[in-house]
């Protein structure tokens, strides 16, 4: 059964703070996603990781950076953390292919509330 | 203008009801076009998904696509409490990991 664990479903932090959203696969998938979900806005790609070190931005990668040292596990690190942040954070992860249908699962997301 | 527009709802049914779900979207490059399923506090699912125009059916589910409107649809029939969810299109170029999400549905099916 796939599986894909982010660390917090619940995290509260102050302005200013540097905070870490974890997500761990157990899939041996080569590509590895964070998006953050808004009401309205739907999802939006934050970063995405090809490859254990490799990373791309997204669409909305100001005031995010991600960090991937084991093929697994991808981070998400606020550098300092603003209201305009808080959100719910999902991450996915998916197979390598050439096809745009791969499948990305997703982890049960993080609801952060930047205070 | 969002590359791909879904009405947020939300949209609430009585039991047996057929649900319409649909998204449009700008891009003509878009070959492949999902339908995921997301239950409230956890993350989306893969429900169905098509390539290019046409339907599919799946149970209670079938999905259409018209690339000539940029028009998806997705339609749950015999809709049950356990349908309740919030339903997001999503749609890719064929050679690209990158997927544009719509905003989702969300919808609730009274018993």
């Amino acid at each position: 059964d796939v599986k894909v664990t982010q660390s917090s479903r619940y995290l509260v932090k102050r302005t200013g703070e540097k905070v870490f959203l974890e997500c761990v696969q157990d899939m041996d998938h080569e590509n590895m996603f964070w998006y953050r979900q808004d009401p309205g806005l739907g999802l939006r790609l934050i970063y995405f990781s090809y490859d254990v070190k490799m990373k791309e931005k997204g669409d909305i990668p100001e005031g995010y950076s991600v960090s991937r040292e084991k093929k697994e596990r991808f981070s998400l690190i606020l550098e300092s953390a603003s209201t305009n942040q808080t959100s719910m954070y999902l991450c996915a992860s998916r197979p390598t292919g050439t096809s745009g249908l791969d499948e990305q699962f997703f982890g049960p997301g993080t609801r952060l509330t930047v205070l | 203008q969002k590359e791909v527009e879904q009405d947020p709802g939300p949209l609430s049914v009585p039991e047996g009801a057929i649900v319409s779900l649909n998204c449009t979207y700008s891009n003509s490059a878009f070959q492949y076009f999902m339908w995921y399923r997301q239950y409230s506090r956890k993350g989306p699912e893969l429900l169905m998904y098509t390539y290019s125009s046409g339907n599919k059916e799946d149970g209670r589910f079938t999905a259409q696509v018209d690339k000539s409107s940029k028009y998806i649809s997705l339609f749950i029939r015999d809709s049950q409490p356990s349908d309740s969810a919030t339903y997001l299109c999503a749609m890719s170029n064929y050679n690209d990991y990158k997927l544009s999400f719509g905003a989702g549905t969300t919808v609730t099916v009274r018993a």
